[in-house]
């Protein structure tokens, strides 16, 4: 069965640097998603992409994120300078068109120390 | 704007004991609603879906009823196994845009042999 893959599994970085999640989502879907759960808390939705643009975003995906697809397979999240408080699990969804299910993968726990 | 409020955690039960994990939603418009689960080192799947009022979702033995009179989406299941050991969210999506996920803060839940 098709599954969404993401790596590394784990990141630790320093304060500071700038670090890119990777994710392949399913072949065929066409919306691509990063949610972010920090430890204790929410899921929290950061961004929605679409046809090679952000469709919806939200008020934590700040001018410090980027998503980029840059090849047919990859969707990748960047933060530019990592802070702390941007530890977290990082999960990255698809799904074949609006209002379809939203696969998930295993997430990529980031670490910033 | 839309949030989930799910049951604290974690929970404990022995197996075949009946569950429930209750959630509530408050939202704008008549959203979908979801229940996701995430095995250990795992992504979240999803476990039930309904889209309207009084739709009953299931699967693997679990139900959840959208009531919209109680704006509540709990999960029920009569008779849990071990293997349901799992973290549980309710979420919910917005009708609107590319239909982000709104989650609840999940729900451990350990079965006992």
């Amino acid at each position: 069965e098709p599954e969404v893959t993401q790596t590394p599994s784990h990141q630790v970085t320093q304060m500071g640097q700038e670090v890119i999640l990777r994710c392949v989502p399913i072949s065929n879907h066409l919306y691509f998603y990063w949610y972010r759960q920090i430890l204790g808390q929410k899921v929290e939705f950061l961004v929605s992409f679409y046809n090679n643009e952000i469709s919806e975003k939200s008020e934590i995906f700040d001018d410090q994120f980027s998503v980029e697809r840059p090849d047919g397979s990859n969707f990748t999240l960047k933060i530019r300078s990592t802070k702390l408080e941007d530890s977290a699990m990082y999960f990255c969804a698809s799904s074949v068109g609006q209002g379809y299910q939203q696969f998930f993968g295993p997430g990529t726990r980031l670490t910033v120390l | 704007g839309d949030s989930v409020t799910q049951m604290e955690g974690p929970v404990t039960l022995s197996e075949e004991a009946f569950l429930t994990i209750n959630c509530t939603y408050t939202a704008t418009g008549y959203p979908s609603l979801f229940w996701y689960v995430q095995y250990p080192g795992e992504g979240l799947q999803l476990l039930l879906k309904a889209t309207k009022a009084d739709d009953k979702g299931s699967n693997k033995g679990f139900e959840a009823t959208y009531r919209k009179e109680t704006t509540s989406f709990h999960l029920e299941k009569g008779s849990v196994q071990v293997s349901d050991s799992a973290v549980y969210f309710c979420a919910l999506s917005d009708i609107q845009g590319a239909q982000k996920l709104v989650f609840g803060q999940g729900t451990r839940l350990t079965i006992n042999p």
